[in-house]
């Protein structure tokens, strides 16, 4: 079976501070990794997603993620966060045996001014 | 056309009232899906529509149920609800990909409060 957690359930920093979203993965083969982003009563948007090739993903927004084998993680990056940012942010997992994505619980990123 | 538009975006029903959600996509997308978030939760998969026809039921109650029209619109018709189902219900749609590497694009949602 194929999973998701992210640990962190709330994250805070400052405007201007970097960021650095925690993502892991349990799945046997190479899977298809995906961050969205939520903001309040809003559906969501697709930041950036892995499935080959360089593990070191550009995305929209500003955001990278870099995909680590070996550590089974896709974690999100921002170098400098606005408070635009503050939204929740979910990865995802898709692979070759589903298209159905499965979720993380989220992380709530908030961001003091 | 990149969007997902759902309507009403805010519903409010009493338990025995009738009403239905709708989801529009021009996209040429032939997945659909309908999700239900509770606040700070993660999207739980109700129904996925793949060329017009339901693929999926998450064992979903009986109180809702989905319509595919057309390959371009999606509904979901609601019927004696109970307060724990007041949520946000999301629509989303995608191609439909035999490498499972399609994103979802996701209409706003529908707030929905069951009184």
């Amino acid at each position: 079976a194929q999973s998701v957690t992210q640990p962190d359930i709330h994250i805070t920093v400052s405007e201007g501070a970097s960021l650095e979203l925690r993502c892991n993965y349990s799945y046997g083969a190479t899977p298809y990794l995906f961050w969205y982003v939520q903001s309040p009563g809003q559906g969501l948007q697709l930041l950036l997603k892995y499935f080959s090739g360089d593990t070191l993903v550009q995305g929209i927004k500003g955001f990278e993620a870099e995909f680590k084998r070996s550590q089974s993680s896709f974690n999100l990056r921002k170098p400098s966060v606005h408070w635009s940012d503050a939204a929740e942010y979910f990865c995802a997992l898709t692979s070759g045996g589903s298209y159905i994505p499965t979720f993380g619980r989220g992380t709530s990123l908030i961001v003091h001014p | 056309d990149t969007e997902v538009t759902q309507t009403p975006k805010h519903l409010v029903m009493g338990m025995t009232n009738k009403k239905s959600l709708k989801c529009e996509q021009h996209m040429g997308h032939r997945a659909m899906y309908w999700y239900k978030q509770k606040a700070k939760k993660p999207p739980e998969l109700m129904f996925v529509y793949s060329y017009e026809k339901l693929s999926i039921n998450e064992s979903v109650p009986s109180r809702f149920s989905p319509e595919c029209p057309n390959s371009s619109l999606l509904n979901l018709h609601l019927h004696a609800l109970q307060p724990e189902d007041s949520a946000l219900y999301l629509c989303a749609s995608s191609q439909v990909s035999r490498t499972a590497n399609e994103k979802l694009f996701f209409g706003s949602g529908t707030q929905l409060s069951v009184l």
